[in-house]
């Protein structure tokens, strides 16, 4: 069975510091795992994916089968970043995304 | 180029009513989701549909119906509306790779 768990709900960072979203998973296959974003009252939307190797927004994130993480981060956080971040793993056989549970980013001035 | 549209945006329910959520998208997307968000819980799949004509269950089924009406269109029915399917509810697409979502439906039922 697929899992991913974010271990924070909250995080509450000052603005200019270092941010880390932290995301674990358990999968069987290759996984595809994908950052998604949701600003107050706002859609979902695509944050980043790990096939991509891009930065959106001064984040980034590496997978690490190793230790079966995908942490976004951020060197420096700005207000702007306060979101509910998800973090999602695509079963490409089933064709199904599990998410975890969200954390709450408060970027504080 | 609209992406997901769903409606409505907002409904209030009572007890036992029913109730059909549209969706529909214009990005000549293969598969569909149905999800909930709940606070705390996160997002969890009621229903998705892999191709045209196909649909399948989720994580969280149990009092929902879906209806693949053709590519571009996937209603979620709640035949019976219970205060524990007060939520908010999203659509999404996917072609290639990552999610397109809709903008929600905040469905309360009292």
């Amino acid at each position: 069975a697929q899992r991913v768990t974010q271990p924070e709900k909250l995080l509450s960072v000052f603005k200019g510091a270092p941010v880390e979203l932290k995301c674990n998973y358990s999968y069987s296959g290759s996984p595809e795992l994908f950052w998604y974003v949701q600003y107050s009252r706002q859609r979902l939307q695509l944050l980043l994916r790990h096939i991509s190797r891009e930065s959106i927004k001064g984040f980034t994130a590496d997978l690490n089968k190793g230790e079966t993480s995908f942490h976004l981060k951020k060197p420096f956080a700005q207000e702007e970043d306060s979101a509910m971040y998800y973090c999602a793993l695509l079963n490409t056989n089933a064709g199904k995304s599990t998410f975890g549970d969200g954390t709450t980013l408060t970027v504080k001035p | 180029n609209a992406g997901v549209t769903q409606t409505p945006k907002f409904q209030v329910l009572k007890t036992g009513q029913s109730m059909t959520l549209q969706c529909a998208q214009d990005m000549n997307h293969n598969s569909m989701y149905w999800y909930r968000q709940d606070p705390g819980m996160g997002l969890r799949l009621i229903y998705y549909s892999a191709s045209e004509g196909t649909t399948d269950k989720g994580e969280v089924p149990n009092g929902y119906n879906v209806s693949r009406l053709n590519k571009r269109e996937f209603s979620l029915r709640l035949e019976s509306a219970a205060p524990s399917q007060t939520s908010v509810y999203f659509c999404a697409s996917r072609g290639y790779s990552p999610l397109h979502f809709g903008n929600g439906t905040r469905l309360t039922v009292t």
